[in-house]
Protein backbone atom coordinates (compact mmCIF):
# COMPACT_ATOMS: atom_id res chain seq x y z
CA UNK A 1 0.00 0.00 0.00
CA UNK A 2 1.46 3.32 -1.04
CA UNK A 3 1.56 5.91 1.66
CA UNK A 4 2.90 9.80 1.93
CA UNK A 5 3.36 10.11 5.59
CA UNK A 6 3.34 13.43 8.13
CA UNK A 7 5.22 14.05 10.77
CA UNK A 8 2.24 15.13 12.92
CA UNK A 9 -1.43 15.58 12.72
CA UNK A 10 -1.64 18.40 14.68
CA UNK A 11 1.07 21.34 16.02
CA UNK A 12 0.93 24.60 18.15
CA UNK A 13 3.41 26.74 18.00
CA UNK A 14 4.41 30.42 19.53
CA UNK A 15 4.93 33.41 16.62
CA UNK A 16 8.14 34.02 15.79
CA UNK A 17 9.51 30.04 16.06
CA UNK A 18 11.03 28.19 13.66
CA UNK A 19 8.65 25.26 12.41
CA UNK A 20 9.41 21.99 10.88
CA UNK A 21 6.90 19.98 8.68
CA UNK A 22 8.17 16.59 7.68
CA UNK A 23 6.94 14.31 4.76
CA UNK A 24 7.97 10.87 4.20
CA UNK A 25 7.29 8.83 0.79
CA UNK A 26 7.61 5.09 -0.03
CA UNK A 27 6.86 5.25 -3.67
CA UNK A 28 10.43 6.02 -5.27
CA UNK A 29 8.86 9.23 -6.69
CA UNK A 30 10.55 11.77 -8.22
CA UNK A 31 8.15 14.88 -7.44
CA UNK A 32 7.28 15.94 -3.95
CA UNK A 33 4.66 19.08 -3.25
CA UNK A 34 3.74 20.96 -0.45
CA UNK A 35 0.08 22.75 -0.33
CA UNK A 36 -1.91 24.44 2.22
CA UNK A 37 -4.99 24.44 2.30
CA UNK A 38 -7.96 27.25 3.71
CA UNK A 39 -11.47 27.43 3.42
CA UNK A 40 -12.81 28.87 0.54
CA UNK A 41 -9.69 28.80 -1.08
CA UNK A 42 -9.00 25.33 -1.87
CA UNK A 43 -5.42 23.77 -1.84
CA UNK A 44 -2.38 26.27 -2.95
CA UNK A 45 0.97 25.07 -4.10
CA UNK A 46 3.73 26.58 -1.45
CA UNK A 47 6.82 24.97 -2.94
CA UNK A 48 7.77 21.72 -5.21
CA UNK A 49 10.14 19.47 -6.31
CA UNK A 50 11.46 17.40 -8.76
CA UNK A 51 14.56 16.20 -7.78
CA UNK A 52 17.10 15.52 -4.72
CA UNK A 53 18.06 18.99 -3.34
CA UNK A 54 16.09 20.87 -6.04
CA UNK A 55 12.91 23.19 -5.51
CA UNK A 56 10.87 25.44 -7.15
CA UNK A 57 8.44 28.00 -5.78
CA UNK A 58 4.76 27.51 -6.16
CA UNK A 59 2.27 30.31 -5.96
CA UNK A 60 2.57 31.58 -2.15
CA UNK A 61 6.51 30.46 -0.93
CA UNK A 62 6.79 33.98 0.76
CA UNK A 63 7.38 33.10 4.64
CA UNK A 64 8.80 29.74 3.72
CA UNK A 65 11.32 27.32 2.74
CA UNK A 66 11.86 23.82 1.54
CA UNK A 67 14.78 21.01 1.97
CA UNK A 68 14.84 18.26 -0.10
CA UNK A 69 18.17 16.11 1.09
CA UNK A 70 17.04 12.50 0.35
CA UNK A 71 14.35 10.99 -2.47
CA UNK A 72 11.89 9.94 0.20
CA UNK A 73 11.99 13.33 2.03
CA UNK A 74 10.28 16.86 1.57
CA UNK A 75 10.59 18.97 4.47
CA UNK A 76 8.86 22.65 4.74
CA UNK A 77 10.27 25.14 7.24
CA UNK A 78 8.43 27.87 8.38
CA UNK A 79 11.59 30.10 9.41
CA UNK A 80 9.33 32.69 12.02
CA UNK A 81 5.99 31.36 12.29
CA UNK A 82 2.88 34.08 11.97
CA UNK A 83 -0.73 33.60 13.00
CA UNK A 84 -1.58 33.68 9.12
CA UNK A 85 0.29 30.63 8.88
CA UNK A 86 -1.91 29.35 10.57
CA UNK A 87 -3.87 26.59 7.79
CA UNK A 88 -3.54 22.70 6.69
CA UNK A 89 -0.58 21.47 5.30
CA UNK A 90 -0.27 18.99 2.65
CA UNK A 91 2.17 17.01 1.17
CA UNK A 92 1.87 15.26 -1.85
CA UNK A 93 4.57 12.64 -4.44
CA UNK A 94 3.90 11.61 -7.99
CA UNK A 95 5.90 10.26 -10.40
CA UNK A 96 7.26 11.97 -13.58
CA UNK A 97 4.42 11.85 -16.17
CA UNK A 98 1.03 14.08 -17.06
CA UNK A 99 -1.51 11.58 -15.94
CA UNK A 100 0.24 9.93 -12.54
CA UNK A 101 -1.73 10.00 -9.56
CA UNK A 102 -1.11 11.97 -6.96
CA UNK A 103 -1.06 10.47 -3.15
CA UNK A 104 -1.33 13.12 -0.24
CA UNK A 105 -0.66 12.60 3.19
CA UNK A 106 -3.33 12.53 5.69
CA UNK A 107 -2.00 16.60 6.39
CA UNK A 108 -0.89 18.65 9.58
CA UNK A 109 -3.09 21.36 11.18
CA UNK A 110 -1.01 24.22 12.47
CA UNK A 111 -2.19 26.30 14.48
CA UNK A 112 0.30 29.21 15.00
CA UNK A 113 -0.74 31.51 18.57
CA UNK B 1 -2.09 30.50 -16.35
CA UNK B 2 -3.78 27.91 -15.72
CA UNK B 3 -7.01 27.89 -13.58
CA UNK B 4 -9.58 25.51 -12.45
CA UNK B 5 -13.12 27.30 -11.22
CA UNK B 6 -15.85 24.82 -9.28
CA UNK B 7 -19.44 25.57 -8.04
CA UNK B 8 -19.50 27.17 -4.45
CA UNK B 9 -20.67 24.90 -1.90
CA UNK B 10 -21.84 23.23 0.49
CA UNK B 11 -24.32 21.31 -1.93
CA UNK B 12 -26.89 19.73 -0.09
CA UNK B 13 -28.35 16.99 -1.20
CA UNK B 14 -31.03 13.89 -0.10
CA UNK B 15 -29.96 10.45 0.04
CA UNK B 16 -30.28 8.92 -3.45
CA UNK B 17 -30.14 12.24 -5.00
CA UNK B 18 -28.85 13.16 -8.29
CA UNK B 19 -25.49 14.89 -7.92
CA UNK B 20 -23.36 17.10 -9.95
CA UNK B 21 -20.78 19.23 -9.24
CA UNK B 22 -19.66 22.10 -12.03
CA UNK B 23 -15.96 22.20 -12.76
CA UNK B 24 -14.75 24.47 -15.46
CA UNK B 25 -10.67 24.72 -16.74
CA UNK B 26 -8.74 27.74 -18.11
CA UNK B 27 -5.60 26.38 -19.23
CA UNK B 28 -3.39 25.61 -22.60
CA UNK B 29 -3.80 22.59 -24.86
CA UNK B 30 -5.36 19.37 -22.72
CA UNK B 31 -4.30 18.91 -19.66
CA UNK B 32 -4.99 15.78 -18.13
CA UNK B 33 -8.17 16.29 -15.78
CA UNK B 34 -8.68 14.74 -12.03
CA UNK B 35 -11.62 14.77 -9.27
CA UNK B 36 -9.96 14.38 -5.75
CA UNK B 37 -12.26 13.62 -2.84
CA UNK B 38 -11.40 14.22 1.09
CA UNK B 39 -13.22 12.82 3.54
CA UNK B 40 -13.32 14.36 7.13
CA UNK B 41 -10.16 14.36 9.03
CA UNK B 42 -8.53 12.68 5.96
CA UNK B 43 -6.14 13.86 2.92
CA UNK B 44 -7.37 13.89 -0.28
CA UNK B 45 -7.42 10.67 -2.97
CA UNK B 46 -7.80 10.45 -5.82
CA UNK B 47 -11.81 9.54 -7.31
CA UNK B 48 -11.01 9.54 -11.31
CA UNK B 49 -8.91 10.83 -13.70
CA UNK B 50 -9.29 11.23 -17.82
CA UNK B 51 -6.45 12.45 -19.86
CA UNK B 52 -7.85 13.66 -23.14
CA UNK B 53 -10.94 15.13 -24.69
CA UNK B 54 -13.90 12.40 -24.83
CA UNK B 55 -12.85 10.30 -22.30
CA UNK B 56 -14.76 9.68 -19.41
CA UNK B 57 -13.38 8.55 -16.10
CA UNK B 58 -15.48 6.14 -13.85
CA UNK B 59 -15.34 5.07 -10.06
CA UNK B 60 -17.60 4.26 -7.21
CA UNK B 61 -20.61 5.57 -9.07
CA UNK B 62 -19.29 8.89 -10.28
CA UNK B 63 -18.64 9.94 -13.43
CA UNK B 64 -16.90 12.91 -15.31
CA UNK B 65 -16.82 13.37 -19.23
CA UNK B 66 -13.82 15.65 -20.72
CA UNK B 67 -15.72 18.08 -22.64
CA UNK B 68 -12.69 20.48 -24.88
CA UNK B 69 -15.57 22.29 -26.30
CA UNK B 70 -16.72 23.40 -22.96
CA UNK B 71 -13.61 23.59 -21.04
CA UNK B 72 -15.29 21.32 -18.63
CA UNK B 73 -15.33 18.32 -16.68
CA UNK B 74 -18.19 18.09 -14.34
CA UNK B 75 -18.53 15.27 -11.44
CA UNK B 76 -21.85 13.40 -11.58
CA UNK B 77 -23.50 10.06 -9.43
CA UNK B 78 -26.76 8.79 -10.14
CA UNK B 79 -27.70 7.98 -6.47
CA UNK B 80 -25.69 9.90 -3.33
CA UNK B 81 -25.44 8.06 -0.01
CA UNK B 82 -24.43 9.36 3.27
CA UNK B 83 -21.12 8.05 2.67
CA UNK B 84 -20.37 10.29 0.17
CA UNK B 85 -20.50 13.77 1.86
CA UNK B 86 -16.59 14.71 1.45
CA UNK B 87 -15.14 17.84 -0.14
CA UNK B 88 -14.55 17.00 -4.01
CA UNK B 89 -11.58 18.72 -5.82
CA UNK B 90 -11.53 19.13 -9.84
CA UNK B 91 -7.57 19.47 -11.34
CA UNK B 92 -5.90 19.66 -13.76
CA UNK B 93 -2.27 18.85 -14.44
CA UNK B 94 0.10 21.83 -15.30
CA UNK B 95 2.74 20.78 -17.41
CA UNK B 96 4.91 23.38 -17.22
CA UNK B 97 4.72 23.38 -13.24
CA UNK B 98 4.52 19.27 -12.93
CA UNK B 99 2.21 19.95 -10.71
CA UNK B 100 -1.65 19.96 -10.07
CA UNK B 101 -3.51 23.03 -10.28
CA UNK B 102 -6.84 22.96 -8.13
CA UNK B 103 -9.94 24.10 -7.59
CA UNK B 104 -10.99 25.79 -4.33
CA UNK B 105 -13.56 22.74 -3.86
CA UNK B 106 -17.04 21.91 -3.33
CA UNK B 107 -18.46 20.32 0.27
CA UNK B 108 -21.46 17.37 -0.22
CA UNK B 109 -23.32 17.46 2.32
CA UNK B 110 -25.93 13.76 2.21
CA UNK B 111 -28.66 13.81 4.49
CA UNK B 112 -30.37 10.37 5.30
Amino acid sequence: DVKVTQSSRYLVKRTGEKVFLECVQDMDHENMFWYRQDPGLGLRLIYFSYDVKMKEKGDIPEGYSVSREKKERFSLILESASTNQTSMYLCASRATGDNYEQYFGPGTRLTVT
Amino acid sequence: GNSVTQMEGPVTLSEEAFLTINCTYTATGYPSLFWYVQYPGEGLQLLLKATKADDKGSNKGFEATYRKETTSFHLEKGSVQVSDSAVYFCALYDAGRRALTFGSGTRLQVQP
